[in-house]
């Protein structure tokens, strides 16, 4: 099976822009959670998505938002870029084996 | 409320020799432990976890963890170690707030440095 894939790698923006990340999950899985991790806070849970529902969320502002759509692929979107949110961004899927993540997409906010 | 502990920042070891990375955790229920390994500019590759059986868990690349409830610990260790395993290194807990949760709660992380 292909594995998690998130698209684009990289990203480049200014502040005050937002930015759209896409995340596909591995064939089969329906839950897909998104982290992110940054040198000084290291991995933190975003949200989670399961069957187009979002079912948990970590303690981010509003400005971070995400979907899932029917065939379990998943978008996260941010609004209003700060510096602050230059990260890698990294998507997850979880089945009862575990929870396998993608490559990330590195952000960078000017 | 749950928690991973990563005590050492980074590991030293000469290739070859044993070794060990630390791991220790709270939770009120039962844990559900995972470890996953971090090469630059890479996402996260799952190792190993425990949710439930026998303490020692093997897993991926020769690398095994040893789950102790006595003393809330869950060491990553492996028998002789790689130049090649020198990467980042992750200790994780399932949140416990719901069940079938996508959530895990990640240590800060160990840089395991290898020397040849």
């Amino acid at each position: 099976k292909a594995g998690v894939t998130q698209t684009p790698r990289y990203l480049i923006k200014t502040r005050g822009q937002q930015v759209t990340l896409s995340c596909s999950p591995i064939s089969g899985h329906r839950s897909v959670s998104w982290y992110q991790q940054t040198p000084g806070q290291g991995l933190q849970f975003l949200f989670e998505y399961f069957s187009e529902t979002q079912r948990n969320k970590g303690n981010f502002p509003g400005r971070f938002s995400g979907r899932q759509f029917s065939n379990s692929r998943s978008e996260m979107n941010v609004s209003t870029l700060e510096l602050g949110d230059s990260a890698l961004y990294l998507c997850a899927s979880s089945s009862p084996r575990g929870q396998y993540f993608g490559p990330g997409t590195r952000l960078l906010v000017l | 409320a749950q928690s991973v502990a990563q005590p050492e920042d980074q590991v030293n070891v000469a290739e070859g020799n044993p070794l060990t990375v630390k791991c220790t955790y709270s939770v009120s229920g039962n844990p559900y432990l995972f470890w996953y390994v971090q090469y630059p500019n890479r996402g996260l590759q799952f190792l190993l976890k425990y949710i439930t059986g026998d303490n020692l868990v093997k897993g991926s690349y020769g690398f095994e963890a040893e789950f102790n409830k006595s003393q809330t610990s869950f060491h990553l260790k492996k028998p002789s170690a790689l130049v090649s395993d020198s990467a980042l290194y992750f200790c994780a807990v399932r949140d416990e707030s719901s069940s079938n949760t996508g959530k895990l709660i990640f240590g800060q992380g160990t840089t395991l440095q290898v020397k040849p």
